[in-house]
């Protein structure tokens, strides 16, 4: 079974612009995850999606957004970039509220 | 609010020797706990996880664990450190009404010198 996969694997943006990252979970994994991975702050939810409704959210701004389509597949977008949102963002998926496995990330730089 | 602690920030062990990495959390209720291991630049692997039942459990990679509930404690171990175990280790907790959300420790660094 071919595990989360995540794209662009690699993004460089620069600060006020958007970005949408991508997230296919595994097959059959309903809930996807979103954290926030930098050298300051270490890993931080961001939110969760389940069936296509957001089950829960972390303590992001709101330019942090996501969503889920009903194949579960999920996207976030972070819009008006800053610096400081420059991170790795890991995307997980679990088949229910279990056991979540980690894609490889999206490594985001902002320049 | 649930919490861990990963009180070592850096360990550094010879191959072969034995490793107990420390983990302490703050939940209320019986949480569900996790230990990942992160190689620079990858995503999180899965090491194994407590539920419930027996509170020692085994993951991968000749990797175990214990749940030790007066303690609040779930510490990573393993008997002989092999030169690839060196990486990135996080432990996280979740539990409540969020088993969605993780939340993790600041992690420990393990360097395996030969």
């Amino acid at each position: 079974k071919a595990g989360v996969t995540q794209t662009p694997r690699y993004l460089i943006k620069t600060r006020g612009q958007q970005v949408t990252l991508s997230c296919s979970p595994i097959s059959g994994h309903r809930s996807v995850s979103w954290y926030q991975q930098t050298p300051g702050q270490g890993l931080q939810f961001l939110f969760e999606y389940f069936s296509e409704t957001q089950r829960n959210k972390g303590n992001f701004p709101g330019r942090f957004s996501g969503r889920q389509f009903s194949n579960s597949r999920s996207e976030m977008n972070v819009s008006t970039l800053e610096l400081g949102d420059s991170a790795l963002y890991l995307c997980a998926s679990s088949f229910g509220q279990e056991t979540q496995y980690f894609g490889p990330g999206t490594r985001l730089l902002v320049l | 609010a649930q919490s861990v602690t990963q009180p070592d920030i850096h360990i550094t062990v010879s191959e072969g020797a034995s490793l107990e990495l420390r983990c302490n959390y703050s939940y209320g209720a019986t949480p569900y706990l996790f230990w990942y291991v992160q190689s620079p630049g990858q995503g999180l692997q899965l090491l194994l996880k407590y539920f419930s039942g027996d509170t020692l459990v085994q993951g991968i990679k000749g990797f175990e664990a214990e749940f030790k509930r007066s303690q609040s404690s779930f510490n990573l171990r393993k008997p002989s450190v092999h030169w690839s175990d060196a990486a990135e280790y996080f432990c996280a907790v979740a539990g409540g009404t969020s088993y969605g959300k993780l939340t993790f420790g600041q992690g420990t660094i393990l360097t395996v010198h030969p």
